[in-house]
């Protein structure tokens, strides 16, 4: 399985981008990166996820490098409403125990006005 | 659209009494799973399900028991809870037919033994 490294805490101020990164060195070629967060004491909320490619929805992007080796979650205009911890978290995206998901630590982001 | 429901939110239990932690979804999801988050911590896998009828164990599975009689059900047993079981306990589901893996998360059920 391949693990992932997160800083554990990060700060923005409210208006401006928050880049939060991610480490995956031993990412398999069959893995996504996916993100959640998790919104004080909330349950987990899926973000966003890709395979190569960047990728982008309503809530983030996902800027991944070409070896893969490691990602950046962009949220573009952070609000006090993105203060969360963050997890990065790499699996394989098919049905059955290998598409558990391992949850490490995250990165706490605070927003700060 | 509930997505997925967890009952109760809150409890608190006596150390040795046994209760069951319930939840149901209604996104007719295949794979539905359970996890407990300590303080401070990420989250752990208890048990899963891929289907009705089949149950296997995650990463912490001593002391809980599941089983999936139905697709929208998926219940946690704890058979006689102890102090080190006091947690926050969320369940979550997701399809199984598609090349993602989105899993949609309950609100938690936060639970102290005492």
């Amino acid at each position: 399985d391949a693990k992932t490294t997160q800083p554990p805490s990060m700060d923005c101020a409210e208006g401006r981008a928050a880049n939060l990164p991610c480490n995956h060195s031993t990412i398999s070629g069959n893995e996504y990166v996916y993100w959640y967060r998790q919104i004080h004491s909330q349950g987990p909320q899926y973000i966003i996820h890709g395979l190569k490619n960047n990728e982008t929805n309503e809530m983030a992007s996902l800027i991944i490098t070409e070896d893969r080796k490691s990602s950046t979650l962009i949220l573009p205009h952070a609000t006090l409403r993105d203060t969360a911890v963050y997890y990065c978290i790499v699996r394989v995206a098919t049905g059955g125990s290998q598409g558990n998901l391992i949850f490490g630590k995250g990165t706490k982001l605070s927003v700060k006005p | 659209n509930a997505g997925v429901t967890q009952t109760p939110k809150f409890q608190v239990l006596k150390t040795g009494q046994s209760m069951t932690l319930q939840c149901a979804q209604d996104m007719n999801h295949e794979y539905m799973s359970w996890y407990r988050q300590d303080p401070g911590m990420g989250l752990r896998l208890i048990h899963y399900s891929v289907g009705a009828g089949i149950t296997d164990q995650g990463e912490v599975p001593n002391g809980y028991n599941v089983s999936r009689s139905t697709t929208e059900d998926f219940p946690l047993r704890l058979l006689s809870a102890a102090p080190s079981q006091t947690s926050v306990y969320f369940c979550a589901s997701r399809r199984t037919d598609l090349a993602k893996n989105i899993q949609y998360f309950g609100a938690g059920t936060r639970l102290s033994v005492l």
